[in-house]
């Protein structure tokens, strides 16, 4: 069946331009996680919503970040204004339910972003 | 808060020889434990994970232990293939309603045949 696929699977913007990453969560799950990958180092956890809802998001770097699922599926992570710290892999994953120490997260192959 | 050591890579191993990756944890509470794996252009997967102390996950010939005295969780298999070429994080998740994983910096392997 599909999995998780997010798109574009690579972005180029100049300094201070607006994007936005796409994330089509496998149909049914609950949960959907977004995490940024820097070069060389693991994935660290932006955000998260069970359904609609986004119910943590302690780990968006700045007011410039923005994450949205208005109907329970797809989501959107918006950046404002990005900066070239903002250069990363944008991995997006979802899982069927809301356990924490049985559910199987399942990532979608993450979008390039580079900021020149 | 929650944080993942694990060893530096690349390690570069021929085949059929024993891989160890080490991995230990700082967690509040009772984490779950996880192996992930990223293969050449893939997207991250889970390839195994353990959820209470001396808790043994295994798959495709890999396993790792949960050591809750030692606060590790070091990934072993006994003979590599060049299939098993990858980038592998260590990660733990804390209970709380949902996974919120931490993650390791990832160690690259890489057999040479």
């Amino acid at each position: 069946g599909a999995g998780v696929s997010q798109s574009p699977r690579y972005k180029v913007a100049k300094r201070g331009q607006d994007v936005a990453l796409r994330c089509d969560p496998i149909s049914g799950h609950v949960s959907l996680f977004w995490y940024q990958q820097a070069l060389g180092q693991g994935p660290e956890f932006l955000t998260y919503f069970q359904n609609e809802a986004q119910l943590d998001k302690s780990g968006l770097p700045s007011d410039r970040f923005f994450a949205e699922r208005p109907e329970g599926s797809v989501s959107t992570l918006k950046i404002q204004r990005t900066q070239q710290e903002d250069s990363a892999v944008y991995l997006c994953a979802s899982s069927l339910g809301t356990s924490g120490s049985t559910d199987t997260q399942y990532f979608g192959p993450g979008t390039r972003l580079t900021v020149l | 808060g929650n944080s993942v050591t694990q060893m530096e890579g690349p390690v570069t191993l021929s085949e059929e020889a024993f891989l160890t990756i080490n991995c230990t944890y700082t967690a509040t509470g009772y984490p779950s434990l996880f192996w992930y794996v990223q293969y050449p252009g893939e997207g991250l997967q889970l390839l195994l994970k353990a959820t209470k102390a001396d808790d043994k996950g295994s798959n495709k010939g890999f396993e790792a232990t949960y050591r809750k005295e030692t606060t590790s969780f070091h990934l072993e298999k006994g003979s590599v293939q060049v299939s098993d070429s990858a980038v592998y994080f260590c990660a733990l998740s804390t209970a709380g309603g949902y996974q919120k994983v931490t993650f390791g910096t990832g160690t690259k392997l890489q057999v040479i045949p």
